[in-house]
């Protein structure tokens, strides 16, 4: 079965803790990104790589990490420095070469500080 | 800043009528364009994606594009309860980094 997927579904943290969430695809897709969303809002875009071992940082990446040692995984890491967590993390992942661009997501993790 | 621009409604249609959401969106040099569908709680599903000017068509679902007025729209024919979600229009650009900007979404509400 091909598709990306993510975990936990539900993640707790507390107070200056740096969380981990996962994401995994097994598509062979090329690019792999992470948005939030926040309650009634759009998608905001953290971070996203084009290929292993490079990333940039999207429009909110501040308190964010990531890494891309593998094609197939992309965590990312909530770090203490990110002041108001909660929110829903999504992970999408596209094929670059040949042609338009379409993003699958993953199942989403559902983040709250306690 | 790129931006993408949705009514967020929510937008209230009887079952069997015809829901019409729109998009309009400020980079000329946007090249692909996505409709989303999201149900409360879940992720993004892909709907439609809509490439050059005028209509594409998938069983109750027509996407309608017009690059000149950076407008692009879907309709939902037929419109069923199950339709009722969250549809969020994104927007790609003419880079090769796959990125998509996307609108914060219009909820539609099919009422039986």
């Amino acid at each position: 079965d091909g598709g990306i997927t993510q975990s936990p579904k539900y993640l707790f943290r507390k107070e200056g803790q740096n969380v981990t969430l996962s994401c995994e695809q097994n598509l062979n897709h090329d690019a792999m990104y992470w948005y939030r969303q926040d309650p009634g809002q759009g998608l905001r875009l953290i971070y996203y790589s084009q290929i292993v071992n490079d990333f940039q940082k999207g429009d909110i990446a501040e308190g964010y990490s990531v890494s891309r040692e593998k094609k197939e995984s992309f965590p990312l890491t909530v770090t203490s420095a990110q002041k108001n967590p909660t929110a829903f993390y999504l992970c999408a992942s596209t094929q670059l070469a040949g042609g338009p661009n379409t993003q699958y997501f993953g199942p989403g993790t559902r983040l709250t500080v306690l | 800043q790129k931006e993408v621009e949705q009514n967020s409604g929510p937008l209230s249609v009887p079952e069997g009528a015809i829901a019409s959401l729109n998009c309009t969106y400020s980079d000329r040099g946007s090249q692909s364009f996505f409709w989303y569908r999201q149900y409360s709680g879940k992720s993004p599903e892909l709907i439609m994606s809509i490439y050059s000017n005028g209509d594409k068509e998938d069983g109750r679902f027509t996407a309608q594009l017009n690059k000149a007025s950076q407008y692009v729209s879907l309709l939902i024919r037929d419109s069923q309860p199950s339709d009722s979600a969250t549809y969020l229009c994104a927007v790609g650009g003419s880079s090769n980094t796959g990125k998509l900007i996307f609108g914060q979404g219009t909820t539609l509400q099919v009422k039986p």
